[in-house]
Parts: C-alpha cells; structure tokens; sequence
C-alpha cells in the first residue's frame, strides 16, 4: 500500500500569513496532487505534478503556489493566505498507467483567520 | 468539478437496506473510480472501474460509458458504511474530476 504522509494535520494562520504544506509519498509515485475539499464542491484540483521540477495547473490555482523538489516531495505554498482558502487540503499520489488508483494523504485542515 | 454530477447529495438508510448511488458525467473518460471517504476525512479508494460491472463484498459498481454513467451499490448497508462517497473520473490519464459526494447515513 503506497504511503502519502502530509504535515501539518492541522494548521491555523492569519490572514496576510505565510503556510507551506507539505506532501511525502514513499512508493516513487511520478504523479502528485493537491486538491482542496469544501461542502458543496467536492474535491478541487489545485496544481498537481508529474515530476521532479515539474508543475501543472490545476482548475482552482488562484492564490497558491507548488513545488516538487524531488520524487517524493511535493509542497504547496500560500504566500498571502485569505479566508478563502480555508480548507480541508488532501495530497495524493499516483503511479504512471492508466491503471493505478489514486492514493491519499491523511489531509491537512487549514483555517484563516 | 462540473464534469462530474452525484445524487444524491445524501441518503439516510436504516440499518439492512440497499443503497444506490448514481454519477453521471459529461465527457469522454478513460478512468472511473469510486472513493470513501470517513467521517473524520480521510479516503480511501474502492473501485477502479472505466466500464462494466465489479464486485467487492457488498459493494458493486457499474459504469456504462454510452449512458455516461457509473454507479455504486451497497447491499444490507451497516452503520459503518457511514460517510461520504465519492466519484472521479479522468478524461485523460492524468487527473481525476470528483463530483460532491454523497453522504450516507446508515442508523442502527
């Protein structure tokens, strides 16, 4: 079972504030994701990679920034966090091939005050 | 996001009865999977299933890609099959679309 490990679980900032979310899978997965959960819009694709260094935009990319320093990390940045951005944050990974599923992290729960 | 409708938004079952649950979609795919979700957030993945008929236990899903649709059914649902299930589909390989889930709520 592939292993996705986000940090922090839990995160409260302020607006204006700085957050870096962090995303670790084991099973050197090429794909990551992140995607934001809230009630009425399911899960929301924000950037997601297929790469070392690589970056793709996703549907909803306003207000963060994403990088992929190695196989296994993937970060997502709120540089100027707003309310609006609070949210249940989910990492996943996924290997090469139309057959393999997507795997979660734990996600992490941001508020912004 | 708009590629991808569930219904219902929720259900509430009583303990025993057999639940459907219904995605339709709006664009060719190559990938349907269905997904749990827990209460307390976390998801795992049931079915991977682009077309046809799959069973695991009590669950099966069905995907018919002319009618643009998948389901998932659960037989003699129990309380812990509580929760959120999600759809999501790919149109290419690279990036599943979730619709909003529906909430499942099974009391004893």
């Amino acid at each position: 079972e592939a292993a996705v490990t986000q940090s922090p679980r839990n995160k409260v900032t302020v607006t204006g504030g700085n957050v870096t979310l962090s995303c670790r899978q084991t099973n050197s997965h090429n794909y990551m994701y992140w995607y934001r959960q809230d009630t009425g819009h399911g899960l929301r694709l924000i950037h997601y990679s297929y790469g070392a260094g690589n970056l793709q935009i996703g549907d909803v990319p306003d207000g963060y920034k994403a990088t992929r320093t190695t196989q296994e990390d993937f970060f997502l940045l709120l540089e100027l966090a707003s309310p609006s951005q609070t949210s249940l944050y989910f990492c996943a990974s996924r290997d090469r091939g139309k057959q393999n599923t997507l795997y979660f992290g734990a996600g992490t729960r941001l508020s912004v005050l | 996001g708009q590629q991808v409708q569930q219904s219902p938004a929720s259900l509430v079952l009583q303990e025993g009865e057999n639940a459907e649950l219904q995605c339709n979609f709006s664009t060719s795919l190559n990938s349907m999977q269905w997904f749990y979700q827990r209460p307390g957030g976390s998801l795992v993945s049931l079915f991977y299933n682009p077309s046809g008929t799959k069973h695991s236990g009590r669950l099966t899903s069905t995907t018919v890609i002319k009618e643009r649709r998948s389901s998932l059914h659960i037989s003699s649902s129990q309380t812990t099959d509580s929760g959120t299930y999600l759809c999501a589909l790919a149109p290419n390989y690279n990036v599943l679309y979730f619709g909003s889930g529906t909430k499942l709520t099974v009391e004893p």
